[in-house]
């Protein structure tokens, strides 16, 4: 089983719809929580942070499950340029360095 | 402004070749990790280094090595290149890991290896 899984998707969307997307985790003793987009051909940036509290960032929400271990990222309103992969990265569950999910492609059409 | 740069951006070899892929950063970073991301893989850690003359060994370590003379720079060397280790790698470092609120790691642009 993978450390960190994500839907690879696609998931195609129209314009202004609200998506969510779910990455489970597979060591309890996980410390942080992010999220970070890649756009085709780029490197991945940091989208945000997941706190335990659940954060908000405009339209993105993220949050914490670390009872079933999985963390969220909900988009509203989506735009077109939201097209793009979304990676679910993990840190603290082996020797403290970061686990990234495969990632999960978003689709936003007109 | 503060950057990472990776060269070369695209790079031809042949198999059994020595090839050394750059990376340099201008943040003044202590951490430098190096990637490879493959389709059904994701980004998967290579070599990472916590400082100057600090090296480790990540998950798929084997075939590569690094060295870190400088604070700046992690040049990743594949020893003698294999098809299998054709794919886009990326760079990356970072001031710390950890602690949510603690910044986390800001990647190269990447360097797309083709092994024939």
């Amino acid at each position: 089983r993978k450390e960190v899984e994500q839907d690879p998707g696609p998931f195609n969307v129209p314009e202004g719809a609200t998506v969510a997307f779910n990455c489970t985790y597979s060591n309890s003793a996980s410390q942080s929580f992010f999220w970070y987009r890649q756009d085709c051909r780029k490197e991945p940036k940091l989208l945000m942070s997941v706190y335990s509290s659940g954060n908000e960032d405009g339209r993105f929400t993220a949050q914490l499950n670390r009872a079933s271990q999985y963390i969220s990222l909900l988009i509203r309103d989506s735009k077109l340029s939201d097209s793009a992969t979304y990676l679910c990265v993990v840190i603290g569950g082996s020797g403290n360095m970061l686990t990234f999910g495969g990632g999960t492609r978003l689709m936003v059409k007109p | 402004d503060a950057e990472i740069t990776q060269s070369p951006r695209h790079k031809i070899t042949e198999t059994g070749r020595q090839v050394t892929l750059a990376c340099h950063q201008t943040w003044n970073h202590n951490n430098m990790f190096w990637y490879r991301q493959d389709l059904g893989h994701g980004l998967r850690l290579i070599h990472y280094s916590y400082g100057v003359h600090d090296t480790n060994k990540g998950e798929v370590s084997d075939g590569y090595s690094v060295s870190r003379s400088n604070t700046e720079d992690l040049p990743l060397t594949l020893e003698s290149a294999a098809s299998s280790q054709t794919s886009v790698y990326f760079c990356a470092s970072s001031e710390k890991l950890g602690l949510a609120g603690e910044k986390t790691q800001y990647f190269g642009p990447g360097t797309r290896l083709l092994v024939l």
